[in-house]
């Protein structure tokens, strides 16, 4: 596609439920990042993917989180057990490589436990 | 872990005033990024710095890339209300990892 959509934009969920926010990249992007805003913060980073390489999944907060990226293409970030300390709007970023210039977001999932 | 400081958090002006703001580092990156966040989206690149010492404009944006490759900054020249948002620097690694800064929020005053 043209850009980068994340889906759903909006989630509601109840505290202790398990959700998953969906990631389709701009095609032809190898490398996909995950970043974390909660309200009135900055861009914390989660995961990182670029091509077939292992993922760089420093950021990601507790063992609750994980995410995957099938066929190097769409990703998936998968919260289980969410708390509400896990609200937040939750973005993903694709660029053709390692380029920082190349850094495209989507429009984020604003995820609000309750 | 690495860490951008970011200033100011947030800045209220009049239209048509100048603005800057700026980023430091205790360690050195290879590139610095400016983005801008216009609510309920995600950030959009301004402008990308690759050399120390580099300055570039992009329209009323000026940005500079800090001769030590420590620190950058931002200026906006002549605001304009579409001006408002939250503006993030971020620095690039070497091993190609992006740190964001906390972001400085622009209000622009009627």
């Amino acid at each position: 596609g043209a850009g980068v959509s994340q889906s759903p934009s909006n989630k509601v969920t109840e505290k202790g439920k398990d959700v998953e926010l969906r990631c389709d990249p701009i095609s032809g992007h190898t490398a996909l990042y995950w970043y974390r805003q909660s309200l009135g913060q900055g861009l914390e980073f989660l995961i990182y993917f670029q091509g077939n390489s292992a993922p760089d999944k420093s950021g990601l907060p507790s063992d609750r989180f994980s995410a995957e990226r099938t066929g190097g293409s769409v990703s998936t970030l998968t919260i289980q057990r969410t708390q509400q300390e896990d609200s937040a709007v939750y973005l993903c970023a694709s660029s053709r490589g390692r380029e920082g210039r190349g850094y495209t977001f989507g429009s984020g999932t604003r995820l609000t436990v309750v | 872990g690495q860490q951008l400081n970011q200033s100011p958090q947030s800045m209220f002006i009049q239209e048509g005033e100048d603005v800057s703001m700026n980023c430091t580092s205790s360690s050195i990156f290879n590139t610095w990024l400016w983005y801008k966040q216009d609510p309920g989206e995600g950030p959009v690149l301004l402008i990308a710095l690759y050399k120390a010492g580099e300055l570039t404009s992009n329209g009323r944006l000026t940005a500079q890339f800090g001769i030590t490759r420590k620190d950058s900054f931002l200026n906006i020249s002549a605001s304009i209300p579409s001006d408002v948002g939250i503006y993030f620097c971020a620095g690039q690694r070497r091993d190609d990892k992006i740190i964001f800064g906390k972001g400085t929020r622009l209000h622009i005053l009627p």
